[in-house]
């Protein structure tokens, strides 16, 4: 039973554009939905985080938005750079624990 | 800052032996946590660690163990190794809020012949 889903694997953007990532829940109870970026040979890192009482949460060029009817989630990164070239992960959290339920990753290339 | 250390980073074994992985985590950090990534599962929790005490665990055998000593260093055991244990084992840290915001290591890359 997969509760976090990320349905596409792979996502090409050009330089400039926007990208959007989207994340798919099936649990109503998880309380953080956060995103981690990772690099080839590297851990996942931190990117952004809602909380399950807010709808929108924005950090600079990123912003999450959180659609709790659909149970959806989605990440924009406006403008995208060849740098967010990398693996993004959807992830959620429920009650008072650091356990997270990652979603399978969408791979975003970003081209010049 | 130093960051979350994982050690070994890479390790060959064969199937039946016992492994061991260590991870110090941030330093004032109380919470570790360890996942294991493979290409088939993604990301799948194994365990989470607070002040020395089990908080959570995730669904694998028993073979899989774990404990964080009185520093916060954690070490994962995974005994009688099976092929499909090949994966790269994942550490993270966080001051325990409870938020998901958690810190990873480069991981230990565990390869079952």
């Amino acid at each position: 039973d997969q509760q976090v889903k990320q349905n596409s694997p792979s996502l090409s953007v050009q330089e400039g554009r926007i990208s959007i990532l989207n994340c798919d829940y099936t649990n109503s109870m998880f309380d953080y939905f956060l995103w981690y970026k990772k690099y080839p040979a590297e851990g996942p890192t931190f990117l952004i985080s809602i909380s399950s009482i807010k709808d929108k949460n924005e950090d600079g060029r990123f912003t999450v938005f959180l659609n709790k009817s659909a149970k959806h989630l989605s990440l924009h990164i406006v403008p995208s750079q060849p740098g967010d070239s990398a693996v993004y992960f959807c992830a959620a959290s429920e009650g008072n624990t650091d356990k997270l339920i990652f979603g399978t990753g969408t791979r975003l290339q970003v081209f010049p | 800052k130093a960051g979350v250390t994982q050690t070994p980073r890479y390790l060959i074994k064969t199937r039946g032996q016992q492994v061991t992985l260590s991870c110090s985590p941030i330093s004032g950090h109380r919470s570790v946590s360890w996942y294991q990534q493979t290409p088939g599962q993604g990301l799948q929790f194994l365990f989470e660690y607070f002040s020395e005490t089990q908080r959570n665990k995730g669904n694998f055998p028993g073979r899989f163990s774990g404990r964080q000593f009185s520093n916060s260093r954690s070490e994962m055991n995974v005994s009688t190794l099976e092929l499909g244990d090949s994966a790269l084992y994942l550490c993270a840290s966080s001051l325990g809020g409870a938020t998901g915001e958690l810190f990873f290591g480069e991981g230990s890359r565990l390869t079952v012949l």
